[in-house]
């Protein structure tokens, strides 16, 4: 696709359900990113993948999160348990290697989660 | 202390006013600092992207990088309705990928 494609845009949960938000890079991309945004606190850096190498995971805020990228492309954001903190605008973003120049990153448009 | 600071606003300026935002830092090890616009219920965009300290021009957008003060700046002359946004500053270190530090945003209003 021509840019970064999450899914879903909107997700309402009950407290205590798992739920899962995927993000379609854009091709050719190899690294990956999963930020989240609350209201009033900025964006705040969760999870980064590059390449085959093992992900920076220093931003997940507990261990009700985790993220996987399957075959370098796709990747899945999970929060088991949420909790009403949880509900956020987690945006997924993109880049060429920023190892080699890929300064640049482009975002999705969010996924809007709201926790009831 | 937040790493970075971004008054939040909102801004409201008349159109074709010059508008200035700003961000302060804590951590000398910032290198690459970035000024990205947002539009309600979109995501961020890149504006400019500048390295270590100077300044960039770019259409109507100037960023400026004082790293002695640890200070940032994004100008936009000649304001139109269509820069109503947020505005996030955002910066990262050598060496740390795409990894990105934010400030809060500041919330334009661009009036007629």
């Amino acid at each position: 696709g021509a840019g970064v494609s999450q899914s879903p845009s909107n997700k309402v949960t009950e407290k205590g359900k798992d739920v899962e938000l995927r993000c379609d890079p854009i091709s050719g991309h190899t690294a990956l990113y999963w930020y989240r945004q609350s209201l009033g606190q900025g964006l705040e850096f969760l999870i980064y993948f590059q390449g085959n190498s093992a992900p920076d995971k220093s931003g997940l805020p507990s261990d009700r999160f985790s993220a996987e990228r399957t075959g370098g492309s796709v990747s899945t954001l999970t929060i088991q348990r949420t909790q009403q903190e949880d509900s956020a605008v987690y945006l997924c973003a993109s880049s060429l290697d920023p190892g080699a120049g890929g300064n640049t990153i482009y975002f999705g448009e969010g996924s809007w989660l709201t926790v009831v | 202390q937040k790493e970075v600071e971004q008054d939040p606003g909102p801004l409201s300026v008349p159109e074709g006013a010059i508008v200035s935002l700003n961000c302060t830092y804590s951590n000398s090890a910032f290198q690459y600092f970035m000024w990205y616009r947002q539009y309600s219920r979109k995501g961020p965009e890149l504006l400019m992207y500048t390295y270590s300290s100077g300044n960039k021009e770019d259409g109507r957008f100037t960023a400026q990088v004082d790293k002695s003060s640890k200070y940032i700046s994004l100008f936009i002359r000649d304001s139109q309705p269509s820069d109503s946004a947020t505005y996030l500053c955002a910066m990262s270190f050598t060496g740390g990928g795409n990894k990105l530090t934010f400030g809060t945003g500041t919330q334009l209003k661009v009036e007629l």
